[in-house]
């Protein structure tokens, strides 16, 4: 039962490209969160999907990022034209679907992590 | 808002050392807190948690105790293995339910383990 897989691992990008990390979630899990942890930070959340639909955005930058979570295939982080304040070690988790008391943050499964570094 | 601070790392100790890392948060209400572990090339994951003032959470031999008058939740084991060498997160979750995917978490702190 392979956990949630992130690709690439580490991705150089110089500025003004884009960036795409992907990550498949566990088998039989159905919400997908991106998290992304900058050098001497915490890792931070930055929004949480379900297939077709992004329940929550809050921690995503009002430009250049967005997310997806289609219905085949795996979640996408997206970073258009990236700066060098973009290079961080970019996580995905999932979780099952949500019952009751085993929703949430005692059952998130992350992956390893995507680093990216802005040239 | 709400913070996560954790002891600054590299902590380097020998085999069966006894084991500290400290984690102090700040938070609205009453959070859930957490220990992650994350070992070399792999994802972090949930060691131990506790959700309310002085539940104790506990898992492969490593404790840590929830606080609330001093807002910390700092992490012990009485005897280190090599295979314990690892980043530990410390995190919070303020949210109860649906919402608590927002963890915030503290730095991680690197642990290495010597024979």
């Amino acid at each position: 039962n392979a956990g949630v897989m992130q690709n690439p691992r580490h991705l150089v990008r110089r500025r003004g490209q884009e960036a795409r990390l992907r990550c498949s979630p566990m088998k039989g899990h159905s919400h997908v969160y991106w998290y992304r942890q900058l050098p001497e930070e915490g890792l931070k959340f930055m929004v949480y999907l379900q297939k077709e639909n992004i329940i929550d955005e809050s921690g995503m930058p009002k430009e250049r990022f967005s997310a997806e979570f289609p219905k085949e295939g795996p979640s996408i982080l997206r970073i258009q034209q990236v700066v060098r304040g973009d290079s961080a070690a970019y996580f995905c988790a999932s979780s099952p679907p949500a019952q009751g008391k085993a929703s949430g943050a005692n059952v998130l499964t992350f992956g390893a992590g995507s680093r990216l570094t802005v040239l | 808002g709400n913070s996560v601070t954790q002891m600054e790392g590299p902590v380097t100790l020998s085999e069966e050392a006894f084991l500290t890392i400290n984690c102090t948060y700040t938070a609205t209400g009453y959070p859930s807190l957490f220990w992650y572990v994350q070992y070399p090339g792999e994802g972090l994951q949930l060691l131990l948690k506790a959700t309310k003032a002085d539940d104790k959470g506990s898992n492969k031999g490593f404790e840590a105790t929830y606080r609330k008058e001093t807002t910390s939740f700092h992490l012990e084991k009485g005897s280190v293995q090599v295979s314990d060498s690892a980043v530990y997160f410390c995190a919070l979750s303020d949210r109860s339910g649906a919402g608590s995917y927002q963890l915030t978490f503290g730095k991680g702190t690197k642990l290495s383990v010597i024979p």
